[in-house]
């Protein structure tokens, strides 16, 4: 079995600063793929990053990257000089077995940019 | 390219009433998923289809609820008859399985947020 923890709940932040949403996994699988998922009010889940676990250098797609520390078992997203429009809902999620099969999710991070 | 289709977008029955949810995945995608978001959760798989079969069905509670992708295109999820707890948000993804491997994104589409009262 495959599990995610978020441990943030929720995030206020102040625009134009670089904020970390935190994401810990767990799986007995050697290969498995970690992704980060957007979901503002409109209710769509809006795909940013993914990392794969043979990856040797982290994720960075433009201003998210993810710090994936393997050994910890760790994922964090990482936004760079955010924005206002990056307020939404995030959740991490994983794959793991080979084959497409079906995401695991954690419970989500709800942040908040201030103006 | 056009993005995951779902149609309704909202829906509001009474608990006992059958109800519907259909997907249209992008073109291409031969995987296709339902998930179940309820409130302040992540989203949790119902069921996988490769194509037209489906390959992963053991979290869908099969005494109410069914699904089928006839063609191995767009599908439909239905609930028959639904209750109180089902209110959520059905989401509908696609994948390409291009390797079979860990790296195939899915994409989503923008749900059915359904009310049961």
């Amino acid at each position: 079995a495959q599990k995610i923890t978020q441990t943030q709940p929720g995030m206020f932040v102040q625009e134009k600063e670089a904020v970390t949403l935190d994401c810990t996994y767990d799986t007995s699988d050697p290969s498995y793929g970690l992704f980060w998922y957007k979901q503002p009010s409109s209710g769509e889940m809006i795909f940013l990053i993914y990392q794969g676990s043979y990856d040797q250098q982290n994720a960075t797609e433009g201003r998210y990257s993810l710090n994936f520390q393997k050994a910890r078992k760790s994922a964090n997203l990482v936004i760079s000089a955010s924005q206002l429009g990056d307020s939404a809902m995030y959740f991490c999620a994983m794959t793991s077995g080979g084959g497409a099969d079906g995401l695991t999710f954690g419970k989500g991070t709800h942040l908040i940019i201030q103006p | 390219e056009a993005g995951v289709v779902q149609s309704p977008r909202y829906k509001i029955i009474e608990k006992k009433q059958p109800v519907a949810f259909w997907c249209n995945p992008i073109s291409g995608h031969n995987t296709l998923y339902w998930y179940r978001q309820n409130l302040g959760q992540g989203p949790e798989l119902l069921i996988r289809y490769e194509n037209e079969e489906a390959v992963d069905d053991s979290q869908l509670p099969k005494d109410r609820f069914s699904a089928e992708r006839l063609k191995g295109v767009d599908s439909t999820l239905k609930i028959q008859p639904a209750e109180l707890g089902d209110s959520a948000v059905y989401l509908c993804a696609s994948s390409p399985w291009t390797s079979g491997e860990n790296t195939d994104t899915q994409y989503f589409g923008p749900g059915t947020r359904l009310t049961v009262l």
